[in-house]
């Protein structure tokens, strides 16, 4: 079956480093998509990786490894506008997304 | 305009009447998106259009009809509405559509929307 797992809830200090993980199973594999997306607000685009290994933009990079169906999302020197959920989508075969619930990240001073 | 918009931005309907919720791009994107996301799960595809003129069925797409006249406008109707559809709705466009693995898809702000 077809299934994306990611924590539901995770809590971190601002200025500190904080990885949010992915696992997933799905009908091939063209790409691992996350966004962001504030309370009440729309998703926006952060990282794509298609081949394994380290994505580097900034304060943000993303992770992953495609033989153990594996992706992280590394947030640096953390600020408070950082909290939001973090979405992991991977790009299937037939060039669907198919989107995990979602990881709330509560940033504390 | 810039980017996607969707109307109305928050909605509150009574089970079996008709609606129709908007969403215009000014991308010029070849391809467009329709999502429910709901709480605890992750983002689920209605529908979807690759180009004008075409239109595909996604993960949910019982109780929802979608047409795609021209590049710009992908209506989402829902044709006897259901408490089962309350749900955030959002819209998104992509400028190639499937076929090109990295694709970013961009959304709207959403349409609330309620059924009671």
């Amino acid at each position: 079956g077809q299934n994306i797992d990611q924590p539901t809830e995770m809590t971190a200090t601002e200025g500190a480093i904080v990885q949010i993980n992915c696992t997933y199973q799905t009908s091939g594999f063209n790409g691992l998509f996350w966004y962001q997306q504030h309370a009440g607000e729309a998703p926006t685009f952060l990282s794509y990786n298609v081949l394994d290994g380290l994505e580097e933009k900034g304060r943000f990079s993303s992770f992953l490894s495609r033989s153990k169906g594996y992706s992280y999302l590394l947030l640096k020197e953390l600020q408070m506008k950082d909290s939001a959920s973090y979405l992991c989508a991977v790009l299937q075969s037939n060039y669907q997304l198919i989107w995990g619930a979602g990881t709330k990240l509560i940033i504390k001073p | 305009i810039a980017g996607i918009t969707q109307a109305p931005t928050s909605q509150i309907l009574a089970a079996g009447r008709r609606m129709t919720l908007r969403c215009t791009q000014d991308m010029r994107h070849n391809a467009m998106y329709w999502y429910r996301q709901d709480l605890g799960l992750g983002l689920r595809l209605i529908h979807y259009s690759n180009t004008a003129g075409t239109t595909g069925k996604g993960e949910v797409p019982d109780g929802y009809s979608v047409s795609r006249a021209n590049t710009d406008d992908f209506p989402l109707t829902l044709a006897s509405a259901v408490p089962s559809q309350t749900s955030v709705y959002f819209c998104a466009s992509s400028e190639e559509g499937p076929g090109r693995a990295a694709d970013t898809q961009y959304f709207g702000p959403g349409t609330r929307l309620t059924v009671l």
